[in-house]
């Protein structure tokens, strides 16, 4: 089975500090996209960062960064700076088909002051 | 604002009754997608539409159905509700379906 696991169910960060969120899946296809996505309390689902996977070059978006390393099918999520409007459940996506976008079970990020 | 609209916002219903749940995706997308969260629960993922036709289904029950109209806003229709259908229902939608997904803000379904 095609698979997105995320390991830490919850996390915490002080504030300014940089917190990474782990990300592995399951996968015989070689071309594929990675997503994180952001909810927060309000529960909105808001994409953070996607990541093609014939590139190698790391994605990034202002303070959030990711660490794409396709042969251990590893993805994970750096967070730079923490502020408090970070916490959320952030859930780790793959997309392998038009059809197909499979999401981990999240993790929950609190940050602290 | 992900261009996504849904609604409505909340619902509260009893049980064995049906309700529908409406999605407008945004500008240009082709593709409506529908999911279900459960209280502290990941993203069920239930159906996808593609201009019109179905394109892949997953977890749905046969209580639940869903459409997609020719102006491509889709419709989520819930059947015979259970206590358990309680839920937070997304809906998202993206240019075609090989690329990222834009969500809606959600319908909060109570059954009581």
């Amino acid at each position: 089975a095609q698979t997105v696991t995320q390991s830490q169910p919850e996390m915490s960060v002080q504030e300014a500090e940089t917190v990474t969120l782990s990300c592995t899946y399951d996968t015989s296809e070689s071309n594929y996209y990675l997503f994180w996505y952001k909810q927060p309390p309000s529960r909105q689902m808001i994409l953070v960062i996607r990541q093609e996977a014939y590139k190698q070059q790391n994605a990034t978006e202002n303070r959030f960064s990711v660490n794409f390393q396709k042969a251990a099918k590893s993805f994970s999520l750096k967070i730079s700076d923490s502020q408090l409007g970070d916490t959320a459940m952030y859930f780790c996506a793959w997309l392998a088909s038009p059809n197909d976008m499979r999401f981990g079970a999240g993790t929950r990020l609190t940050v602290k002051p | 604002d992900s261009g996504v609209t849904q609604t409505p916002k909340h619902l509260i219903t009893a049980t064995g009754q049906r309700v529908t749940l409406r999605c407008s995706p945004r500008s240009g997308d082709l593709s409506v997608y529908w999911y279900q969260q459960s209280l502290d629960q990941g993203l069920q993922f239930l159906i996808q539409y593609y201009n019109g036709e179905e394109r892949a289904k997953g977890n749905i029950l046969e209580r639940f159905s869903a459409q997609q109209f020719p102006d491509l806003h889709s419709e989520l229709n819930l059947s015979s509700l259970e206590l358990g259908d309680s839920a937070l229902y997304f809906c998202a939608s993206s240019v075609e379906g090989w690329d990222e997904q834009f969500f809606g803000p959600g319908t909060r379904l109570t059954v009581l």
